[in-house]
């Protein structure tokens, strides 16, 4: 079957930097999205990567390991505003994403 | 720019009601999607468009229908409405499926009693 795994909740510390994890297993594999969706709001694009390595894009990083089946997200300097949830998705051999349930992230003060 | 425009934003229904919500992208999307959205679940995919005139069904069909008569548009019914129904349903949009990042509306929340 398919099935993408993250954490359910997080907590860090405002100025920190955390690291949300992501593991995947689909039919093929044709890049790994990740998206950040604020509590009642629309998600959002954050990254996109296909082939291995990191990917920095200022305060957020994203990484992939296609042989581990395994991403993760880089948030550095972490402010309140990037209190929300993170979601993980692959996209499959039918260039269909199968999504993550999302990690919640919250940031104390 | 609007981007993708959901409507209606709220709507509460009975059971065995029927509905329709519509999404409306000015992108020039080829691509366009239904998800609906509950607590402790992913995104879950209930039908798609890969162009004008054209649908098929995602994960989780049953009990919904689709149609894209016009490029811009992707309506999404409710037959007959049922509690498990009750749902955030987000509308995307892409112009590209390989690689392109989805374009979301901003949601619309159906209670179904």
């Amino acid at each position: 079957g398919q099935n993408i795994d993250q954490p359910t909740e997080m907590t860090a510390t405002e100025g920190a930097i955390v690291q949300i994890n992501c593991t995947y297993q689909t039919s093929g594999f044709n890049g790994l999205f990740w998206y950040q969706q604020h509590a009642g709001e629309a998600p959002t694009f954050l990254s996109y990567n296909v082939l291995d390595g990191l990917e920095e894009k200022g305060r957020f990083s994203s990484f992939l390991s296609r042989s581990k089946g395994y991403s993760y997200l880089l948030l550095k300097e972490l402010q309140m505003k990037d209190s929300a949830s993170y979601l993980c998705a692959a996209t499959d051999s039918n260039y269909q994403l199968i999504w993550g349930a999302g990690t919640k992230l919250i940031i104390k003060p | 720019n609007a981007g993708v425009t959901q409507t209606p934003k709220f709507r509460v229904l009975k059971t065995g009601q029927s509905m329709t919500l519509l999404c409306a992208q000015d992108m020039n999307h080829e691509y366009m999607y239904w998800y609906r959205q509950d607590p402790g679940m992913g995104l879950r995919l209930i039908h798609y468009s890969v162009g004008e005139g054209t649908t098929a069904k995602g994960e989780v069909p049953d009990g919904y229908n689709v149609s894209r008569l016009k490029k811009q548009n992707f309506l999404l019914g409710l037959e007959s409405a049922a509690p498990s129904q009750t749902s955030v349903y987000f509308c995307a949009s892409t112009r590209v499926v390989d690689t392109g990042e989805l374009f979301f509306g901003e949601g619309s929340r159906l209670t179904v009693l």
